[in-house]
């Protein structure tokens, strides 16, 4: 159980266009998702919160018209980076969790290159 | 906000050995502090975790400890094998999320 998905798992875009990423849970419903950002050799730095039919809570740094988060329903949280750039190229990874558990349950992340 | 510092970088121990890696934070309202090993491009694989009114906890080779006065935890393996070779995180939360340390690559030889 407790299975997140993420799709897809690896894209390549021109920059200066748009990409979705979406996050799946399968088989439970998460009250929260969060996305997360992994650049090479280095840690998961969370960029955003997001609840279920509420606004997403972004970090400090990250910017909120970037990094479109929407999170319409209880099972689907998506991720849109607009008008990318090669410096957006990293591995993005999403989880979700229940209301009043703390553990976190990890998507298997998209690997983004902007060329 | 929430600053969870981790140490070592890297660790390099032969088969068999024990390696123990520590992390701090620094918000004393956090409450659940999960490790995590993570291969190179998967996703991060929680192996243990700990919430704040327990002071150790132990599965199997794998063991964390907790000290909430000082807010460190650390992370001990014992017997390790190379199989054990990852990157691990250690992770605090802040409200729901969770803020990670730096990381530590772990070799194992044999």
């Amino acid at each position: 159980g407790a299975v997140v998905s993420q799709h897809p798992s690896w894209v390549i875009c021109k920059s200066g266009t748009s990409v979705k990423i979406e996050c799946r849970s399968l088989d439970f419903q998460a009250t929260t998702m969060f996305w997360y950002r992994q650049f090479p050799k280095q840690s998961l730095m969370l960029m955003a919160t997001s609840n279920e039919g509420s606004k997403a809570t972004y970090e400090q740094g990250v910017e909120k018209d970037k990094f479109l988060i929407n999170h319409a329903s209880l099972t689907l949280s998506t991720l849109t980076v607009t008008s990318a750039h090669p410096e957006d190229s990293s591995f993005y990874i999403c989880s979700a969790s229940v209301r009043g558990t703390y553990e976190q349950y990890f998507g298997p992340g998209t690997r983004l290159t902007v060329t | 906000g929430e600053n969870v510092e981790q140490h070592p970088s890297t660790l390099s121990v032969q088969e068999g050995d024990s390696a123990v890696i520590k992390c701090t934070y620094s918000d004393s309202a956090s409450n659940y502090f999960p490790w995590y090993k993570q291969e190179l491009g998967k996703r991060p694989q929680l192996i243990i975790d700990i919430r704040s009114n327990v002071g150790e906890k132990k599965d199997q080779r794998i063991a964390v400890t907790l000290n909430k006065t000082a807010k460190h935890f650390s992370l001990h393996i014992t017997e390790t094998q190379p199989e054990d070779s990852a990157v691990y995180f250690c992770a605090a939360t802040k409200g729901t999320a969770l803020i990670f340390g730096k990381g530590t690559t772990l070799s194992v030889s044999s």
